[in-house]
Parts: C-alpha cells; sequence; structure tokens
C-alpha cells in the first residue's frame, strides 16, 4: 500500500463546477497535511495546509480532514481554466521532517 | 507566503561536467531543506534532506557522491550535480522548511531544469 494515494485522474469538471480532489494515507501518525499545486513545467505551490479534523476554507478553496478514515480532501469551488493542473497531496508524520508526496491529481476545467 | 528562489532555471551541460544549483530563502530561515527530482508526468523523488551544518541524509538509491549537497547557512543550499551524464537530465526542485513553522509548511524553489547533452 503507498503511503499517500491519490486518484491520477485526469479530472474533468466543467468551469464553474466544484472540483474534489481526494488523498487518503496510511500512517495514523500523520500530523500536518498539505495541497499543492503544480503547473506543467513548474515547481508546486502551496495552496493549503490542515492538521486538525474538519474543514478549512481559503477563498475558493476548502481543505477536509479526517483523520479516522485518513482522508483529506481539497474542493475548489467555481473552478477557473486556470485551475487545471495538477494537485499534489503531502503528509508530515508525528516527529519527522520528511514529507511524503502523492503522485498528484490531473485537474482539467473545461472552458 | 514564503518565498524560495532557485538558480539557475535552465541549464544545459557537456556529459561529463559538473553542475551546481543553488537554493535561497530570501525572507526566511530555513533549517531545513530538502532536494527532490521529477521526471515528466511522475511524482516528486526526494533525493536528499539537508540541515544547516550538518551532512545531509540522502535516499536510499541516491549517490551521495554524485549529488553533493551543502547546506552551509540558513537560507542557502547547494546540489551539485558532478560527472553530469544523460540520464540524469531532470526537472530539480528544492524546498525549505522555516524555522520554528509550527505546522511544517515547506515552499519550493522554481525548479531547475537540467539537460546533460
Amino acid at each position: 500500500q503507498k503511503e499517500v494515494e491519490q486518484n491520477s485522474g485526469p479530472l474533468s469538471v466543467p468551469e464553474g463546477a466544484i472540483a474534489s480532489l481526494n488523498c487518503t494515507y496510511s500512517d495514523r501518525g500523520s500530523q500536518s497535511f498539505f495541497w499543492y499545486r503544480q503547473y506543467s513545467g513548474k515547481s508546486p505551490e502551496l495552496i493549503m495546509f490542515i492538521y486538525s479534523n474538519g474543514d478549512k476554507e481559503d477563498g475558493r478553496f476548502t481543505a477536509q480532514l479526517n483523520k479516522a478514515s485518513q482522508y483529506v480532501s481539497l474542493l475548489i469551488r467555481d473552478s477557473q481554466p486556470s485551475d487545471s493542473a495538477t494537485y499534489l497531496c503531502a503528509v508530515l508524520g508525528r516527529g519527522t521532517y520528511k514529507y511524503i508526496f502523492g503522485t498528484g491529481t490531473r485537474l482539467k476545467v473545461l472552458a | 507566503g514564503a518565498v524560495v528562489s532557485q538558480h539557475p532555471s535552465r541549464v544545459i551541460c557537456k556529459s561529463g561536467t559538473s553542475v551546481k544549483i543553488e537554493c535561497r530563502s530570501l525572507d526566511f530561515q530555513a533549517t531545513t531543506m530538502f532536494w527532490y527530482r521529477q521526471f515528466p508526468k511522475q511524482s516528486l523523488m526526494l533525493m536528499a534532506t539537508s540541515n544547516e551544518g550538518s551532512k545531509a541524509t540522502y535516499e536510499q538509491g541516491v549517490e551521495k557522491d554524485k549529488f553533493l549537497i551543502n547546506h552551509a547557512s540558513l537560507t542557502l543550499s547547494t546540489l551539485t550535480v558532478t560527472s553530469a551524464h544523460p540520464e540524469d537530465s531532470s526537472f530539480y526542485i528544492c524546498s525549505a522548511r522555516a524555522t520554528g513553522t509550527e505546522y511544517g509548511e515547506a515552499f519550493f524553489g522554481q525548479g531547475t531544469r537540467l539537460t546533460v547533452v
């Protein structure tokens, strides 16, 4: 079992719709969770991080964490074509300095 | 957000030569810096972790003598690809974690696209 799993996609959504990106992780001791956006040929950009159960909202983005289910998601409201990118989920374990990345989900927002 | 500057953004070198890539945290002190490489359409592969003033910790399968990492200060880490070969051509990205970061956010440099000819 991979430590951090994401569906590779592509996930296609129409412009204006809600895009839902999911990530599961295997280490129950994981402490912090991050979502990065990576455009083709560019380096990842931090969008959000979350560390406690529940929802965290920032503009059009909402991160959701469920530690019991070992599940973290990212919702993008009012999706725009400029949101088309690969979204990487990363997990930081307790007492560790290493980030474990998922393979990323490619999102396509169709105009 | 915190800024991490990576230089150069692109480099082409001849086979057998060495290339140095710099990673600087511009507005924060980075206790820990990470070096990744990424092949097309693949995810990030952690190569090594460096802490200021100490030797880098390399991931399994990464050659220490080929990929030299130096983290001489809290704002600068360098990766030197020695005796580069075409198979070393890749996208190299650094990231830095700020000192005292409560939740462990790490920020990425712009990446360096290395082509070995």
